[in-house]
């Protein structure tokens, strides 16, 4: 089935450092959704972005929407040692109930 | 508020036997999921249910069937279990349908071992 290209897989960075992670798609989204998903957990929704060059926030965390409708990009500025987890995507095209997801960057800090 | 509930948390069944997953949702919205997650797979749509009443397949639905009880409740049985349904099961809903805004809301998961 088609899943989503998200890069890169996993990361290991220093308490402290900021974080960059995308995801590309072979469609054109209208939608891109990302996710934070703890040990033993369900995703949670962190962010959700619905135009094309659309940049939002919620606290450290920062997301794009790439103007190809394309691609979407997260960025986490100092991180601290609760972001570890794994982060997914999900796109929708227009005119379906469906997302896509990307299979996840897992991301590792070390204090 | 609970959000998107699962039941049970954690089952163990043996290869043949059948269970059905329950999942409840106080959100008020129409559209409910049904996923599965294997490692290095991401999540893979097992089938959906865009409203009360109606029921579609998704990506792998072999080995399944869903029950939309009602607007609340979406239910996955697995007939006859098996080993490659070893898998973690995430029950979501969705706001908004075919609208601009829509967003998926994740329930907890269900931990399945097929032996």
């Amino acid at each position: 089935g088609q899943q989503l290209n998200q890069s890169p897989q996993s990361m290991f960075i220093q308490e402290g450092e900021d974080v960059s992670m995308n995801c590309t798609s072979s469609s054109i989204f209208n939608t891109w959704l990302w996710y934070k998903q703890d040990p033993g957990e369900g995703p949670v929704l962190l962010i959700a972005l619905y135009k094309a060059g659309e940049l939002t926030s919620n606290g450290r965390l920062t997301a794009q929407f790439g103007i190809t409708r394309k691609d979407s990009f997260l960025n986490i500025s100092a991180s601290i040692p609760s972001d570890v987890g794994i982060y997914f995507c999900a796109g929708r095209t227009s005119g379906t109930y469906k997302y896509i997801f990307g299979t996840g960057t897992r991301l590792k800090v070390l204090a | 508020n609970a959000g998107v509930t699962q039941t049970p948390k954690f089952q163990v069944l043996k290869t043949g036997q059948s269970m059905t997953l329950q999942c409840a949702q106080d959100m008020n919205h129409n559209s409910m999921y049904w996923y599965r997650q294997d490692p290095g797979m991401g999540l893979r749509l097992i089938y959906y249910s865009a409203s009360e009443g109606t029921t579609d397949k998704g990506e792998v639905p072999n080995g399944y069937n869903v029950s939309r009880l009602n607007k609340r409740e979406f239910s996955l049985r697995l007939e006859s279990a098996a080993p490659s349904q070893t898998s973690v099961y995430f029950c979501a809903t969705q706001s908004a349908d075919r609208g601009f805004r829509n967003e998926q809301f994740f329930g907890p998961g269900t931990r399945l071992t097929v032996l």
